[in-house]
């Protein structure tokens, strides 16, 4: 079975807006947590990521934090734009093989 | 630099058949990872090769098999294809030692 999923399968968000995307994990041992985000007919690409040691992370717009008390994840997307539009996975990183979660649709509002 | 590419982008099947779906991973990176993801959901692990030795294998049935070639390319082979099969496969790659993975856009795998 799955040990990554997604609190919300859609999410819709007005442009210029912050997104929140939630995830909760069950394997209290994984060490590394990445999210990726996918688009249309196109494969996962690497937003972010961040390790077991860490409770926050940022990039350019996005924020990942880790609450490893209650096993959860989120990603934060500052000023939500048109092309952020996509499906947004949480995936853990065991060893060889990423676990993905089934998904949260983000769908940016005009 | 060219991406992790794969081939074909999209292909039909008759169950029972097989097929080869095929990975080049970017260029200096030794490990390739196949997944599949079935629409709606997210992808699910198949196979590791990792110096063209298989690294680790999930829970997918013996129909699948796959291989790495020397040029660090790889093959995932599906034989005896069942409707369920149907899905985009993906192909990821990455550096030794190193767990961020990039993926190729995908096989389309329509079984009918």
């Amino acid at each position: 079975g799955e040990s990554v999923g997604l609190h919300l399968p859609t999410l819709s968000v007005q442009e210029g807006d912050n997104s929140i995307i939630n995830c909760a994990y069950s394997n209290s041992a994984s060490d590394y947590f990445i999210w990726y985000k996918q688009e249309s007919g196109k494969g996962p690409q690497f937003i972010i990521d961040i390790r077991s040691n860490m409770d926050k992370r940022q990039g350019q717009r996005v924020t990942v934090l880790l609450n490893k008390t209650v096993k959860h994840l989120s990603l934060q997307i500052a000023a939500t734009q048109p092309g952020d539009s996509a499906v947004y996975f949480c995936a853990e990183s065991s060893d060889y093989k990423l676990s993905f979660g089934a998904g949260t649709t983000v769908t940016v509002r005009a | 630099d060219a991406g992790v590419t794969q081939s074909p982008t999209h292909l039909i099947k008759t169950r029972g058949q097989h097929v080869t779906l095929r990975c080049s991973p970017i260029s200096g990176h030794k490990s390739v990872s196949w997944y599949q993801q079935v629409l709606g959901q997210g992808p699910q692990f198949i196979f590791q090769y990792y110096e063209k030795e298989e690294r680790g294998r999930g829970n997918f049935p013996d129909r699948f098999s796959a291989r790495q070639f020397p040029n660090y390319s790889s093959e995932l082979n599906v034989n005896a294809l069942l409707l369920g099969d149907s899905a985009l496969y993906l192909c990821a790659s990455s550096r030794t030692g190193e767990t961020e993975a990039f993926f190729g856009q995908g096989t389309r795998l329509t079984v009918v």
